[in-house]
């Protein structure tokens, strides 16, 4: 079975200072690993994800996120945060290439202060 | 590109009565769609795997004969909520997917049923 962890519930920074949202996963293939996001009332938006190969992926709004496997970690970072950056993200996870199912983590809600 | 759109975003129906809703991708084809299930402020649960053309594969613990999912075309799924109660009121989301990687996510649909 797959999961997905995100630590924190919410995630509360300044306009123009770093974000981390934190994600953690167990899988028993080789991970395919995604990060959404998502605004009130709306479906989700694809930012990110990372299949093989560098371990820093970069994404869409100045998104990145780092591949860990010896931490099992999938870090979703942005080096300034915006306001509009506020809203709910989540990490997601499917075990290879042949499993399609998404796997998600319980979301971490980010609140950026102007 | 790879747009989700569902219909009705959302909907209002009376207890014991039925309702549609539709999931289609507008600018790809897609073999596979997922529709999930969100309760306020929590994750995604996967409810079923919808492929084109033949029977959908149930989360377990989703009644199948109370979501009836039907995938007629490339570009279309249908998920009927029928016999509808007060705790089927919830957000419904599909997605779809257009290659071997990511999933892309409809608007959502918001179900109350009173």
């Amino acid at each position: 079975a797959q999961s997905v962890a995100q630590p924190e519930d919410q995630v509360n920074v300044a306009e123009g200072n770093p974000l981390t949202v934190k994600c953690t996963y167990s899988v028993s293939g080789n991970p395919y690993l995604f990060w959404y996001v998502q605004y009130p009332n709306r479906g989700l938006q694809f930012l990110l994800k990372y299949i093989t190969g560098d371990n820093l992926v970069k994404g869409s709004y100045g998104f990145e996120a780092e591949f860990n496997k010896s931490q099992t970690s999938f870090h979703l970072k942005k080096p300034s945060a915006l306001v509009s950056d506020s809203a709910l993200y989540f990490c997601a996870v499917r075990g290879g290439f042949n499993d399609y199912k998404l796997s998600f983590g319980a979301g971490t809600t980010v609140t950026v202060r102007a | 590109g790879a747009v989700v759109s569902q219909h009705p975003s959302w909907v209002i129906c009376k207890s014991g009565t039925s309702v549609k809703i539709e999931c289609r991708s507008l600018d790809f084809q897609a073999t596979t769609m997922f529709w999930y299930r969100q309760f306020p402020k929590q994750s995604l649960m996967l409810m079923a795997t919808s492929n084109e053309g033949s029977k959908a594969t149930y989360e377990q613990g989703v009644e199948k004969d109370k979501f009836l999912i039907n995938h007629a075309s490339l570009t279309l799924s249908t998920l009927t909520v029928t016999s509808a109660h007060p705790e089927d009121s919830s957000f419904y989301i599909c997605s779809a997917r257009p290659g071997d990687y990511e999933q892309y996510f409809g608007p959502g649909t918001r179900l109350t049923v009173t």
